[in-house]
């Protein structure tokens, strides 16, 4: 059973707007979140997250937004830049046990120049 | 840096055979894992190590055994391979008690 979810498996925008994509989660024991990117055959980089007790991180162009009562995080990237094309996994952990990460099924962000 | 190597980038098996997947990392990282991804199921946990000789089993452990017999490397075997285990194979690690992994560049595994 899918515990992370990711409903929009693929994102078009232009260059220079701003790329938002979402993440829901049903287990609420989780506690803190993270986005991934990943490029075709490399590995899954991290690029930002957030703990439970805040509703906002921001790293230069990435902000990540929770909303707990909703079960929601959204990754919000402005301005949007070629680069950024890749696949992103939003991932989720829960503080009790091993911090093993769930994983949703990732959006494929594209990034038109 | 953090640094995760994984033995293959491409791998191609046949049916039946034992295969082996090499992962070490440079960071002396307590936690390792082994994950799966395919296209729509997203990352997949196979197995995972808190450390040296312990291995707990994952999401979808079925057909698949790991070792870690040190630290720095933890090999994910496939005793006997199935056209169902083709897919990119993911290696990770982190630090006991951090959420982070650090993933390493995959293995494509094809099962013919």
């Amino acid at each position: 059973d899918q515990q992370v979810k990711q409903n929009s498996p693929s994102l078009s925008v232009q260059e220079g707007r701003i790329s938002i994509l979402n993440c829901d989660y049903t287990n609420s024991m989780f506690d803190y979140f993270l986005w991934y990117k990943k490029y075709p055959a490399e590995g899954p980089t991290f690029l930002i997250s957030i703990s439970s007790i805040k509703d906002k991180n921001e790293d230069g162009r990435f902000t990540v937004f929770l909303n707990k009562s909703a079960k929601h995080l959204s990754l919000h990237i402005v301005p949007s830049q070629p680069g950024d094309s890749a696949v992103y996994f939003c991932a989720a952990s829960a503080t009790t046990g091993a911090n093993n990460l769930f994983f949703g099924t990732g959006t494929r962000l594209t990034v038109i120049p | 840096d953090v640094k995760v190597t994984q033995s293959s980038r491409y791998l191609v098996k046949r049916t039946g055979e034992k295969v082996f997947l090499e992962c070490v990392q440079d960071m002396d990282h307590e936690n390792m894992f082994w994950y799966r991804q395919d296209p729509g199921l997203g990352l997949r946990l196979i197995y995972f190590s808190y450390d040296v000789k312990m291995k707990e089993k994952g999401d979808i452990p079925e057909g698949y055994s790991v070792s870690r017999e040190k630290k720095e490397r933890f090999s994910l075997i496939l005793e006997s391979a199935s056209t169902n285990q083709t897919s990119m194979y993911l290696c990770a690690s982190k630090v006991g008690g951090a959420y982070e992994q650090y993933f390493g560049p995959g293995t494509r595994l094809t099962v013919t």
